[in-house]
């Protein structure tokens, strides 16, 4: 099993719906939980960092986060064309980061 | 902003080389990695730094080595290059680990080539 598991996409909807993207982690003592995105051909960049379990809304970003599911997910709101890309959830424990695989999403017009 | 500078966006090099990879973070930041991104393989670590002249092998180390002489600069060097080695290489950096809860921040990444 893997440590951090993600939907394994692609995934495409249509313009203006909302997207969702979760992650699964395996370690209980893990602390703090990252979404990145990355465009086809570029480095990652962060989008959303969430420390404890609840909701926290950026603009149309939401991250959700529940510790005793070890579930992560990121909820992304009247997508747009240029959403479209891989999304990489990153788990943080001791200061090295765990990333997943990514999901592949594509918004289409 | 944080800036994560890696030294060369491409760069083609021969089977049997000796190649340095250049990462310079201007944000004073303790830890520092590198990784690299194959498709269908997600990131992978092949280093990281918690402190100058510290190091510890991250997944995957075979064939690599790094160099941190200044808090700023992270330096991947691949002794004797292979074409198994041709991949996009990036470097992050991290504030302190003691207590941090702080996300990584990546430079644009070097795509290289072996040939």
């Amino acid at each position: 099993q893997k440590e951090v598991e993600q939907n394994s996409g692609p995934l495409s909807v249509p313009e203006g719906a909302i997207a969702s993207l979760n992650c699964t982690y395996s370690d209980r003592g893990s602390q703090s939980f990252f979404w990145y995105r990355q465009y086809s051909g570029k480095s990652p960049e962060l989008i959303m960092s969430i420390y404890s379990n609840g909701d926290k809304e950026d603009g149309r970003f939401t991250a959700q986060l529940n510790k005793a599911s070890q579930y992560v997910s990121l909820l992304i709101r009247d997508s747009q064309p240029s959403d479209s890309a891989t999304y990489l959830c990153a788990v943080l424990n001791a200061g090295k980061s765990t990333f997943g695989d990514g999901t592949t999403l594509t918004v289409k017009p | 902003d944080v800036k994560v500078t890696q030294s060369s966006r491409y760069l083609v090099k021969r089977t049997g080389e000796k190649v340095f990879l250049e990462c310079v973070q201007d944000m004073d930041h303790e830890n520092m990695f590198w990784y690299r991104q194959d498709p269908g393989l997600g990131l992978r670590l092949i280093y990281f730094s918690y402190d100058v002249k510290m190091k510890e092998k991250g997944d995957i180390p075979e064939g690599y080595s790094v160099s941190r002489e200044k808090k700023e600069r992270f330096s991947l060097i691949l002794e004797s290059a292979s074409t198994n080695q041709t991949s996009m290489y990036l470097c992050a950096s991290a504030r302190d680990r003691v207590g941090s809860n702080q996300p990584q921040h990546f430079g644009d990444g070097t795509r290289l080539s072996i040939l």
